[in-house]
């Protein structure tokens, strides 16, 4: 189906740990985003990307990490995981010249 | 920071008009007024933006003061469907303008 997904939707890991959550989208968007959700807040951003090889930081980078080889996919990866990144993490997209992001469904994160 | 303020919570009557305030006493020239609503734990949904003039959609209406510090989202029927969080948001706009969002304003559509 046509649209943007996330996996795994749900992921418990331990401290220390890497994990990467996916992000897919088959539009061919140029832009992507990866933001993050605490329970209270706003949606912040941690990682966007203008097109495949092209990334930058956002809000909150620290800890994460973020490849872009191919338009379609935009990989989050936390390289060693901590308490304080259990959070739910949503990929985002938007064409070029667009006006709307589109969110995928999230990814709820658990690190004990 | 998020530059606008929204209030935390607001309740509407099934079938009556929603009518969300957002205040945006900073914004630039060229920035646009976004909404977005998240319905429980879902992703955020675009809803409607503006720029000076007031917009129209399916989902909403947005009406935006002659000086562009404050907006209104107007849900005209609103149904328990839209029961959600709504965040008001200044940007750019489109893939220039990275999305900051607030707390929002929780809204609560009763029977």
């Amino acid at each position: 189906d046509a649209g943007i997904t996330q996996s795994p939707r749900y992921k418990i890991t331990e401290t220390g740990r890497q994990v990467t959550l996916m992000c897919h989208q088959t539009w061919s968007h140029s832009y992507m985003f990866w933001y993050r959700q605490d329970l209270g807040h706003g949606l912040r951003l941690i990682y966007y990307s203008a097109a495949a090889d092209i990334t930058d930081k956002g809000e909150v980078p620290d800890g994460y990490v973020v490849s872009r080889s191919k338009t379609e996919n935009f990989p989050l990866t936390l390289e060693s995981a901590t308490r304080s990144q259990t959070s739910v993490y949503f990929c985002a997209s938007i064409r070029d010249r667009g006006d709307e992001q589109f969110f995928g469904p999230g990814t709820r994160l658990t690190v004990l | 920071d998020a530059k606008t303020t929204q209030p935390p919570s607001m309740d509407c009557a099934e079938g009556r008009a929603a009518n969300l305030p957002c205040n945006h006493s900073t914004i630039s020239g060229n920035e646009y007024v976004y909404w977005y609503r998240q319905i429980h734990s879902q992703g955020p949904q675009y809803i409607i933006h503006g720029l000076k003039n007031n917009e129209t959609n399916e989902m909403a209406s947005l009406i935006i003061t002659e000086d562009r510090k404050s907006s209104t989202l107007i849900l005209p029927h609103a149904t328990l469907r839209d029961t959600a969080v709504y965040y008001c948001i200044v940007s750019l706009g489109g893939s220039q303008g990275n999305l900051i969002f607030g707390k929002g304003t929780k809204l609560s559509v009763k029977p």
